[in-house]
């Protein structure tokens, strides 16, 4: 499975944007690359996905390299809600209908007032 | 009804003791999961149901025991745990999916704690 690396913590301040980077230099070409993040307490939440293309959503939006071995994570304005661990996957394999998320490490993310 | 309910949300059981964890969608997915989660660590994958059949176990031992009585409940069985499975138990369920990315649903964990 292909892995993914992203730093361990960041740090930013609220109400300004906030860029995670994650390199996957090894994604193939059919792995979709997917964010997740976790606030204290709660199970992970889906933020964004894409494949090749830039993507935006409520939450975020995706910023994807031409050659795909690297994506950022883009929060355009930062609260003190969006404190918590930001987690870069690259969907594994689908088995029977069901996806195969493997975890990385993830970045925590800190916002100050 | 975007929710993954977890039951029980807290459980303290000794070594000896055999208990379940719970877990009810009604999302009408197919697909439902169990991840373990270690305090600091990120979510490790335990078993993947898909249309109530057992399709990944990540050699996960045996006194962790899976079951998905029908599409929106799956359950894990607890029993002679070690102190070191003390973790959160993270439930998750999906749409079927052999197309384009789809989003997995978590629940909010059961934090079991072995004694």
């Amino acid at each position: 499975d292909a892995k993914t690396t992203q730093p361990n913590s960041m740090e930013s301040n609220e109400e300004e944007p906030v860029h995670l980077p994650c390199n996957h230099s090894t994604i193939s070409g059919t792995d979709y690359i997917h964010w997740y993040r976790q606030l204290p307490s709660q199970g992970p939440e889906y933020v964004i996905h894409g494949l090749t293309s830039n993507v935006n959503n409520r939450m975020a939006s995706l910023a994807i390299a031409e050659d795909r071995k690297s994506s950022t994570l883009i929060l355009h304005r930062a609260t003190l809600r969006d404190a918590a661990v930001y987690y870069c996957i690259l969907r594994a394999s689908i088995i029977q209908g069901a996806q195969k998320l493997v975890f990385g490490q993830g970045t925590r993310l800190t916002i100050n007032p | 009804d975007t929710e993954v309910t977890q039951t029980p949300k807290h459980l303290v059981m000794g070594m000896t003791n055999k208990k379940s964890l719970k877990c009810e969608q009604h999302m009408g997915h197919r697909a439902m999961y169990w991840y373990k989660q270690k305090a600091k660590k990120p979510p490790e994958l335990m078993f993947v149901y898909s249309y109530e059949k057992l399709s990944i176990n990540e050699s996960v031992p045996s006194r962790f025991s899976p079951e998905c009585p029908n599409s929106s409940l799956l359950n894990l069985h607890l029993h002679a745990l070690q102190p070191e499975d003390s973790a959160l138990y993270l439930c998750a369920s999906s749409h079927p999916l052999y197309g384009p990315g789809n989003t997995i649903y978590f629940g909010e964990g059961s934090w079991l704690t072995v004694v």
